[in-house]
């Protein structure tokens, strides 16, 4: 298995613009999460699916953050409209349940300027 | 609200020694704890998972043990090597509940040559 392949690796967006992360998750794993890295606040969860069915967005700043899973295959994390702030690397990982860890993508180093 | 410690922040040793990096978590009610690496501008790699029944896991050069009741995980590494140089985040997952891991902010080694 490729692993958990996210796309694209770098974005440098300006003020405003709209930016889309996209995540594929290793297949038969039932959990996908999304989580944002900073200097400052470390690895926080923004949002996860089970089953294709978010669970849990109570990490998600603020409504200009959305995310979607259509299939068991594909996810993605939409900004609309982006601010410097927004700056981080994002990282999707899955799970199969109860039986292994989490397997992490390599991320998704966005730049807002 | 589960809060994970690691101590210390940032460690420099020699090559050759052996070294314990802790971790702490607030809320013993946990599933598992998990180990990962990340090199600078990388993704996570998993190093060791600990089931809450467990009391340590080894992979090598690595071992990780696991006290639940005192809320303690110690990650030592045996023979450090200058390839061992990153950043070791641990994470735990709650028992019940919310599935996604919180993590700690993680211990930045450097292993001198």
């Amino acid at each position: 298995d490729a692993g958990v392949i996210q796309s694209p690796r770098h974005e440098v967006t300006e003020m405003g613009q709209e930016v889309t992360l996209r995540c594929k998750p290793i297949s038969g794993h039932d959990y996908l999460f999304w989580y944002r890295q900073t200097m400052m606040r470390g690895l926080e969860l923004l949002i996860y699916f089970n089953n294709n069915v978010p669970i849990d967005d109570s990490g998600m700043p603020e409504d200009r953050f959305s995310a979607k899973m259509p299939n068991a295959s594909f996810s993605t994390l939409k900004i609309q409209p982006s601010e410097p702030r927004d700056s981080a690397v994002y990282f999707c990982a899955s799970s199969f349940d109860r039986v292994i860890g989490y397997t992490f993508g390599s991320g998704t180093r966005l730049t807002v300027v | 609200k589960q809060e994970v410690t690691q101590i210390p922040a940032a460690l420099s040793v020699p090559e050759g020694e052996n070294l314990v990096l802790n971790c702490s978590f607030t809320d013993s009610a946990i599933y598992n704890l998990q180990w990962f690496r990340q090199d600078p501008g990388k993704g996570l790699t998993s190093l060791l998972l600990i089931q809450s029944s467990q009391r340590e896991q080894t992979s090598g050069r690595l071992n990780a043990s696991l006290d639940k009741s005192s809320g303690r995980s110690t990650l030592y590494i045996a023979a450090s090597q200058p390839g061992d140089s990153a950043t070791y985040l641990c994470a735990v997952r709650p028992r019940t509940g919310r599935r996604a891991l919180t993590f700690g902010s993680g211990t930045r080694l450097q292993v001198q040559p």
